[in-house]
C-alpha cells in the first residue's frame, strides 16, 4: 500500500527565508509524486511531479522538490519566500487506478 | 478553456436532509475524479468516472453516498441522508489522459465546502 506523510501541518517562514516543506512516502512499487497548491477559495493547483529522469524537479514559481529514493523524500523547497506563497501545499503519491494519495497537508504562512 | 467548475460553493445543511453537488469538468475530459477532504485530515479519493462508467469507486464511504455521470458529461454526487461526519470539502477533477507521466494531468474544482449541522 502506498501513504504520505507530512511533517508539520504549519510552517511559519519569514519573508525571504528559504522554504522547506517535508514529505515522506511509502511505495512498493516506485512512486510518482506531486505537489499541489491550494490558495484560498481555489481549487488544487500542480506546483510540479516527478515520473521519471531526472531526481530534481523544478515547478512553477520557484519552487523545486528533489527526489530521494533511499530517504523515501520529495520535499519542497524554495530559496526566497514571498508573501504570495503563503498557502496550504500538499504532497501526493500516483496510485495504480490513475488516483491520489494526499499527505495532511501543511499551511505555510509568511512572515513580513 | 474553461476550468472545473463545483457549484454550490458552500452548503450547510441539518442532520439527515439530502444534498446534490455538482461538478462540471472540462469539455472533453472523459475521467472525472470526486474527492474528500474531512477538516484537518488528509484529502481522499472517493471515485472515478471514465466517461459514465465508474471505474473505480473503491474510496466511497457508504451507500448514503451516489454517485452518477450521466451522458458522460457532469456529475453528481448526492448524499442522503446527511451525517456529522459528512461535513468536509469535496473536491471534483477531471483529466483528459490516465497517465502520470501525460502533460494532461488533473484539473481541480475549487470544492464544495459542505457543513452539516
Amino acid at each position: 500500500a502506498q501513504s504520505v506523510t507530512q511533517l508539520g501541518s504549519h510552517v511559519s517562514v519569514s519573508e525571504g527565508a528559504l522554504v522547506l516543506l517535508r514529505c515522506n512516502y511509502s511505495s512498493s512499487v516506485p512512486p510518482y509524486l506531486f505537489w499541489y497548491v491550494q490558495y484560498p477559495n481555489q481549487g488544487l493547483q500542480l506546483l510540479l511531479k516527478y515520473t521519471t529522469g531526472a531526481t530534481l524537479v523544478k515547478g512553477i514559481n520557484g519552487f523545486e522538490a528533489e527526489f530521494k529514493k533511499s530517504e523515501t523524500s520529495f520535499h519542497l523547497t524554495k530559496p526566497s519566500a514571498h508573501m504570495s506563497d503563503a498557502a496550504e501545499y500538499f504532497c501526493a503519491v500516483g496510485a495504480g487506478t490513475y488516483k491520489y494519495i494526499f499527505g495532511t497537508g501543511t499551511r505555510l504562512k509568511v512572515l513580513a | 478553456e474553461a476550468g472545473v467548475t463545483q457549484f454550490p460553493s458552500h452548503s450547510v445543511i441539518e442532520k439527515g436532509q439530502t444534498v446534490t453537488l455538482r461538478c462540471d469538468p472540462i469539455s472533453g475530459h472523459d475521467n472525472l475524479y470526486w474527492y474528500r477532504r474531512v477538516m484537518g485530515k488528509e484529502i481522499k479519493f472517493l471515485l472515478h468516472f471514465v466517461k459514465e462508467s465508474k471505474q473505480d469507486e473503491s474510496g466511497m464511504p457508504n451507500n448514503r453516498f451516489l454517485a452518477e455521470r450521466t451522458g458522460g458529461t457532469y456529475s453528481t454526487l448526492k448524499v442522503q441522508p446527511a451525517e456529522l461526519e459528512d461535513s468536509g470539502v469535496y473536491f471534483c477533477a477531471s483529466s483528459q489522459e490516465m497517465a502520470w507521466g501525460s502533460n494532461y494531468g488533473y484539473t481541480f474544482g475549487s470544492g464544495t465546502r459542505l457543513t452539516v449541522v
